[in-house]
């Protein structure tokens, strides 16, 4: 089954810099790649996905590549402030079917 | 976008009882819902696929008998956690497809489960 790598487990930036979370998975067959945003004891919110024939896609601040061939996907934010911090979660998935979850980054901003 | 609700968001029960967390979706018709269990600090672990009209699929070392799924109707899953125990405590997930053409999943706002 597909098994979704993500690291750092743990990321702290200053604010107004750039933040990268990057992210692997194994099952080639996988073609929706969402990133996830958690704040305590609230659900994951959708911050942006990419499906597998884009390579890239951007929305304001938060933009996510996706290289197929190494299948590996990265969602970078830029400009970052306070309210930026919270767990991210990158997943993997078939159109409709089941999501596998990275681990997670805990991502702190600095003022 | 699409709501997916949660009732209770938060339950306290004690050792041994049983408790019913159900997750909604407001605005669509959903044919499956999944169910995720998220530990402190940890990642979402998929539990279960929810059905509408047929069984629910289980996670390997997920204990069916303990979790039940009911996919009531197309807009209703709910998940009983049988005699439960301290180690059942845990934030549960759903999310729900819109529908099998779509990527993008809806997730709830999750239930916090304490077992004392």
């Amino acid at each position: 089954g597909e098994n979704v790598e993500q690291h750092p487990s743990t990321l702290s930036v200053q604010e107004g810099d750039s933040a990268v979370i990057k992210c692997t998975y194994s099952d080639s067959a996988s073609n929706y790649f969402p990133w996830y945003k958690q704040e305590l004891g609230k659900g994951p919110q959708l911050i942006i996905d990419i499906r597998s024939n884009v390579g890239e896609k951007k929305d304001q601040r938060i933009a996510v590549t996706l290289n197929k061939t190494a299948k590996h996907f990265s969602l970078h934010i830029t400009e970052t402030q306070p309210e930026d911090s919270a767990v991210y979660f990158c997943a993997a998935s078939k159109r409709a079917q089941k999501l596998v979850f990275g681990q997670g980054t805990r991502l702190t901003i600095n003022p | 976008g699409a709501v997916v609700s949660q009732h209770p968001s938060w339950v306290i029960c004690k050792s041994g009882t049983s408790v019913k967390i159900e997750c909604r979706s407001l605005d669509f018709q959903a044919t499956t819902m999944f169910w995720y269990r998220q530990f402190p600090k940890q990642s979402l672990m998929l539990m279960a696929t929810s059905n509408e009209g047929s069984k629910a699929t289980y996670e390997q070392g997920v204990e069916k008998d303990k979790f039940l799924i009911n996919h009531a109707s197309l807009t209703l899953s709910t998940l009983t956690v049988t005699s439960a125990h301290p180690e059942d405590s845990s934030f549960y997930i759903c999310s729900a497809p819109r529908d099998t053409r779509t990527y993008e999943q809806y997730f709830g706002p999750g239930t916090r489960l304490t077992v004392t």
